[in-house]
């Protein structure tokens, strides 16, 4: 059973940058057909994917953020990490690590199929 | 960017009853990329229906996923009471790569 845990700082102050790392077990983050994903939910309100990166090094952003989010993965560790520039109070959010399962071995899959529990990041001074 | 549209926003129900959510897309989306999920307070999504059609492991057989093009409905045959919850389609394309979720339809207990 894989699992997923976020860690880092819960509060981060305006205009600096966000740092989370997600520690995967149970599996490993080299498996092939797997994108390591981080998706952002506001205070009550609904789901925005952040981006994903291959065990490759290959990533993969929304556009809206792409201009400050980096994600970086580390397969000795089987962990992977976001960045996330120029922070506001608008970046205050939970924010979850994921399993997205893509195409593989002629199959066609796009969904996420394991979670972290989340952790709730605050922009604030 | 593909936008998804769920309907109602809230769904007010008594357990027993049978709910039907709707998922609906401003463009065509691939079957195979459609997902649902649900998500109780405080926790995480957890994958429900993949590929339009297909539960994901240890989803009960009360939760059924159909619909194609711009379309799709989820439902859930006869609410059980851990069934109240938050519902989301997302839906993904890889060329050019969009990955996006819906709003989320509410079920609440009436």
């Amino acid at each position: 059973q894989v699992q997923l845990q976020e860690s880092g700082p819960g509060l981060v102050k305006p205009s600096q940058t966000l740092s989370l790392t997600c520690t995967v077990s149970g599996g490993s983050i080299s498996s092939g057909g797997y994108y390591w994903s981080w998706i952002r939910q506001h205070p009550g309100k609904g789901l925005e994917w952040i981006g994903y990166i291959y065990y490759s090094g290959s990533t993969y952003y929304n556009p809206s953020l792409k201009s400050r989010v980096t994600i970086s993965v580390d397969t000795s560790k089987n962990q992977f990490s976001l960045k996330l520039s120029s922070v506001t109070a608008a970046d205050t959010a939970v924010y979850y690590c994921a399993r997205f399962r893509g195409d593989s071995s002629g199959y066609y899959y796009g969904h996420f199929d394991y979670w972290g529990q989340g952790t709730l990041v605050t922009v604030s001074s | 960017e593909i936008v998804l549209t769920q309907s109602p926003g809230t769904l007010s129900l008594s357990p027993g009853e049978r709910a039907t959510l709707s998922c609906r897309a401003s463009q065509s989306v691939s079957s195979s990329y459609l997902a649902w999920y649900q998500q109780k307070p405080g926790q995480a999504p957890r994958l429900l229906i993949y590929g339009a059609s297909s539960r994901a492991t240890g989803i009960p057989d009360r939760f059924s996923g159909s619909g194609s093009g711009t379309d799709f409905t989820l439902t859930i045959s006869r609410l059980e009471p851990e069934d109240f919850a938050v519902y989301y389609c997302q839906q993904y394309g890889s060329s050019p790569l969009r990955l996006t979720f819906g709003g989320g339809t509410k079920v609440e207990i009436k």
